[in-house]
């Protein structure tokens, strides 16, 4: 099982930039999610989906933000015109379609640096 | 709604000697209730998870939880601390089976003294 793989591991940019986040889920898993995670607000969820389809955005700070999921084993995390406040590390992560009791499988993350 | 407090930001326990981190949460439905780790530029690992079965959990690497409805608990527990286990513990917890209520608790970091 190769787990939720994401690209790239590392990420360092000038703000104004577009940044564009990637993720593979586990094949089979139907939910995808997109967090956040900073010193200051912890682990934020920002978007997930279910069979490619967006079903809570809510958390996508602002318009700068996109999510897509074109087909089951592929998503991106756009940010574009990108900022300072948005450095963090992006964690993507994909669980099986059910009750979402059941458990997310997190990527290793992208730490994403705007200068 | 839901909520889930971890008491202490972080922890610090000589190797061998048992941990206990801890969880309450408030929840308005039957919860289910997650133990995930962090280590240093990882993503998330689950190791134990409550939904309603045994109150007594037990999870990878040796760790444990207990599921307390009187005290609105969930707190993790190891016998005998290695210092592998030095990392980030999150609590979490989903009251209505949908991914927006998944709620993390802040995180507490687990320190091991040699």
């Amino acid at each position: 099982d190769a787990g939720v793989i994401q690209s790239p591991r590392h990420e360092v940019t000038e703000m104004g930039q577009e940044v564009t986040l990637r993720c593979k889920p586990i094949s089979g898993h139907d939910y995808l999610f997109w967090y956040r995670q900073t010193m200051m607000r912890g682990l934020e969820l920002l978007i997930y989906f279910n069979n490619n389809v967006p079903i809570d955005d809510s958390g996508m700070p602002e318009d700068r933000f996109s999510a897509k999921m074109p087909n089951a084993s592929f998503s991106t995390l756009k940010i574009q015109p990108s900022e300072p406040r948005d450095s963090a590390v992006y964690f993507c992560a994909s669980s099986l379609q059910g009750t979402l009791r059941q458990p997310q499988h997190f990527g290793d993350g992208t730490r994403l640096s705007i200068l | 709604a839901q909520s889930v407090t971890q008491l202490d930001s972080h922890v610090s326990v000589s190797e061998g000697t048992p941990v206990l981190l801890r969880c309450n949460y408030s929840s308005s439905y039957s919860p289910s209730l997650f133990w995930y780790v962090q280590h240093p530029n990882k993503g998330l690992q689950l190791l134990l998870k409550y939904t309603s079965a045994a109150t007594l959990v037990k999870g990878i690497n040796g760790f444990e939880a207990e599921f307390k409805k009187s005290e609105t608990s969930f707190h993790l527990t190891k016998p005998s601390a290695h210092m592998s286990d030095a990392a980030e513990y999150f609590c979490v917890v989903s009251d209505r089976g949908g991914a927006d209520g998944l709620t993390f608790g802040k995180g507490t970091h687990l320190i091991i003294q040699p």
